[in-house]
């Protein structure tokens, strides 16, 4: 079974500051990586992956995010956001391998990032 | 056309109504997925369909049907719900095996009264 644990629950910032959502995740196997965003009112929308080579990936709107196996983190960071950036923030897990298990997406709690003026 | 569409996007039922939700997709995906959010809570997974066939139910109660007629719809037949049920119900869809991002729609906003 998988768990993904994310540190803050809200997060506010002022408009140009840098951020950093946390997310640590516990798994008995390897897992796919995803962060999600969802705006007020509307769907899913993914942020970027990890699914393997490079332990930091870029995502879409200047996120990136970085895999550290050894303490089992996925944090989510962008040097400068805007007021557009205010929205909730899911971390997300897909144990690899084949079989029904490799569909099921566990997510975190969420972050609620809100960027002030 | 990477998109999810879901109708209608507002409903409102009463406890003996019958209605349905609908799902569909032209990315080609062979898994569709439906899930439940309540508010400020990440979605929670009910049913996954692969190639059509149901896959996974995630002990889902019976007042929750999913029918998946092809390879780009997906319903949600709902029947003497609670108002506990009330919630944003998203589907979502992608191409099957682990390593693949699922595409989510806007999702339904359903109201039991």
């Amino acid at each position: 079974a998988q768990s993904v644990t994310q540190l803050d629950s809200q997060v506010p910032v002022f408009e140009e500051a840098p951020v950093e959502l946390r997310c640590n995740y516990s798994s008995s196997v390897s897992v796919y990586l995803f962060w999600y965003v969802q705006y007020p009112n509307q769907g899913l929308q993914l942020l970027l992956k990890y699914l393997s080579g490079s332990t930091l990936v870029k995502g879409i709107n200047g996120f990136e995010a970085e895999f550290n196996k050894s303490q089992t983190s996925f944090h989510l960071r962008k040097p400068s956001v805007h007021i557009s950036d205010t929205a909730e923030y899911f971390c997300a897990v897909k144990p690899r391998g084949s079989g029904g298990s490799n569909y099921k997406l566990t997510f975190g709690k969420g972050t609620l990032l809100t960027v002030n003026p | 056309d990477t998109e999810v569409t879901q109708t209608p996007k507002h409903l409102v039922m009463g406890m003996t109504n019958k209605k349905s939700l609908k799902c569909e997709q032209h990315m080609g995906h062979r898994a569709m997925y439906w899930y439940k959010q309540k508010a400020k809570k990440p979605p929670e997974l009910m049913f996954v369909y692969s190639y059509e066939k149901l896959s996974i139910n995630e002990s889902v109660p019976s007042r929750f049907s999913p029918e998946c007629p092809n390879s780009s719809l997906l319903n949600l037949h709902l029947h003497a719900l609670q108002p506990e049920d009330s919630a944003l119900y998203l589907c979502a869809s992608s191409h099957p095996g682990g390593g693949t991002e699922a595409f989510f729609g806007q999702g339904t906003r359903l109201t039991v009264v």
